[in-house]
């Protein structure tokens, strides 16, 4: 149980366009889920929460409007990276929460903006 | 603020042997979950160990068991006879009082030799 996907697993793609990534919960409703960033070999760095019908709420430093967030359904958050540059090169995780705050992750995807 | 010290950046153990991690926190709430969570080379966040701070019995999980010292803020994860598939990077997370998002350590890499 407890299992969380994330598509696309790595993604390629020019400067300038936009990049989709989807956090699904598979065999469980998760009213929140989570998108962290991770640079090689260091911890994990939160982006932002979402939340199941509302808004997401982002950490402090993290743009918005680069950074769009939508909780469609209790199984589903996706991650848009808007108009990418090569700074935006990085390893994204999500993660849902389930019982007694414990967040599990998807396997993260890899993103490099060319 | 709630800080997450993870003071041993890297650790090597010969197979079948003991390594401990240590880890320390910061807080002021009374009832919270600890967690230790492991990223071999594939980067998918595994859940180790998950350890309710209203709970005196320290948590164990086959060969993965805790020490948690509450007044000391101490909560560190015992690998016992390791295996090479343990070889991976281990975080240490811990919830923040305001709302409750995860906090991560460093991470302490673990090798485990042949």
């Amino acid at each position: 149980g407890a299992v969380v996907s994330q598509h696309p697993s790595w993604v390629i793609c020019k400067s300038g366009t936009s990049v989709k990534i989807e956090c699904r919960s598979l065999d469980f409703q998760a009213t929140t889920m989570f998108w962290y960033r991770q640079f090689p070999k260091q911890s994990l760095m939160l982006m932002a929460t979402s939340n199941e019908g509302s808004k997401a709420t982002y950490e402090q430093g993290v743009e918005k409007d680069k950074f769009l967030i939508n909780h469609a359904s209790l199984t589903l958050s996706t991650l848009t990276v808007t108009s990418a540059h090569p700074e935006d090169s990085s390893f994204y995780i999500c993660s849902a929460s389930g019982v007694g705050d414990t967040q599990y992750f998807g396997p993260g995807t890899r993103l490099t903006v060319l | 603020a709630q800080t997450v010290t993870q003071s041993q950046p890297e650790m090597s153990v010969q197979e079948a042997e003991t390594v401990t991690l240590s880890c320390t926190y910061d807080t002021s709430e009374n009832n919270y979950y600890l967690f230790w969570y492991k990223q071999p080379p594939s980067r998918q966040m595994i859940l180790v160990i998950r350890q309710e701070a209203y709970k005196q019995q320290n948590a164990t999980e086959n060969r993965f068991s805790v020490n948690f010292q509450k007044a000391a803020k101490s909560f560190s994860l015992k690998i016992s006879d390791s295996q090479l598939g343990d070889t991976a990077m281990y975080f240490c997370a811990f919830p923040r009082a305001n709302d409750y998002k995860l906090s991560f350590g460093a991470g302490t890499t673990v090798t485990v030799r042949a």
